[in-house]
């Protein structure tokens, strides 16, 4: 059971736009530690899609954005595409969780219909 | 181009020992931080272990404190993951991933490899 929780999964049509939200505590979110997004499919390397709760790496599409509020992250993918089927994480901090306060989520599985 | 490559992976009995390794390329190795992250059959993303950019400074998880030891080379671009008294629960895709830093200070994982499996098994 992470600290982090995302709901397991969600789906969409190709085109729609969907959300993935990535729920903490004052402990970590809420203490305004930063949120990252990992794009992954499984066998294959993660992917960094957001870093610092809203920045993206060059070369991700901006389709893809983040906010945090409060001890909650999203992230969005606009204009659903068959491509963008994968698993998501979130991550962040969290003090004596780890010798690196290293948290993930649980992962949400993203289906395109 | 950032490659990180993983090898050393394979199947062990509970209580052996296994060490794994990453080569780096397309960066200054020496200038980062860097990280073993796993995933278990079925779960999700775990970090294990990391170490600063001169192996000064290393952490790991709870559950391999004290079994797993991090190091690296920067002379050989590499990192390593020393695994001992491994056990069943220990089944993952080990991935070495290189640490950034957000601008309010905290780590996150900007290129990762693609993984080596470790299978615990009698």
């Amino acid at each position: 059971q992470s600290v982090l929780t995302q709901p397991p999964s969600v789906s969409g049509a190709p085109g729609q736009r969907v959300t993935i939200s990535c729920t903490g505590s004052s402990s970590n979110i809420g203490a305004h530690y930063d949120v990252h997004w990992y794009q992954h499919l499984p066998g294959t390397a993660p992917k960094l899609l957001i870093y610092g709760n809203n920045n993206r790496p060059s070369g991700v599409p901006d389709r893809f954005s983040g906010s945090r509020s409060g001890t909650s992250a999203s992230l969005a993918i606009t204009g659903l595409q068959a491509e963008d089927e994968a698993d998501y994480y979130c991550q962040s901090y969290g003090s004596s969780l780890n010798d690196w306060g290293v948290v993930f989520g649980g992962g949400t599985k993203l289906t395109v219909l | 181009e950032v490659q990180l490559v993983e090898s050393g992976g394979g199947v062990v009995r509970p209580g052996g020992s296994l060490r794994l390794s990453c080569a780096a390329s397309g960066f200054t190795f020496d200038d980062y931080g860097m990280s073993w992250v796993r995933q278990a059959p079925g779960k999700g993303l775990e970090w294990v272990s990391g170490i600063n950019w001169n192996g000064g400074s290393t952490g790991y998880a709870d559950s391999v404190k004290g079994r797993f030891t991090i190091s690296r080379d920067n002379a050989k671009n590499s990192l390593y993951l020393q695994m001992n008294s491994l056990r069943a629960e220990d089944t993952a895709f080990y991935y070495c991933a290189r640490v950034a830093i957000a601008p309010t200070g905290t780590d996150y994982f900007d290129y990762w490899g693609q993984g080596t499996l470790v299978t615990v098994s009698s």
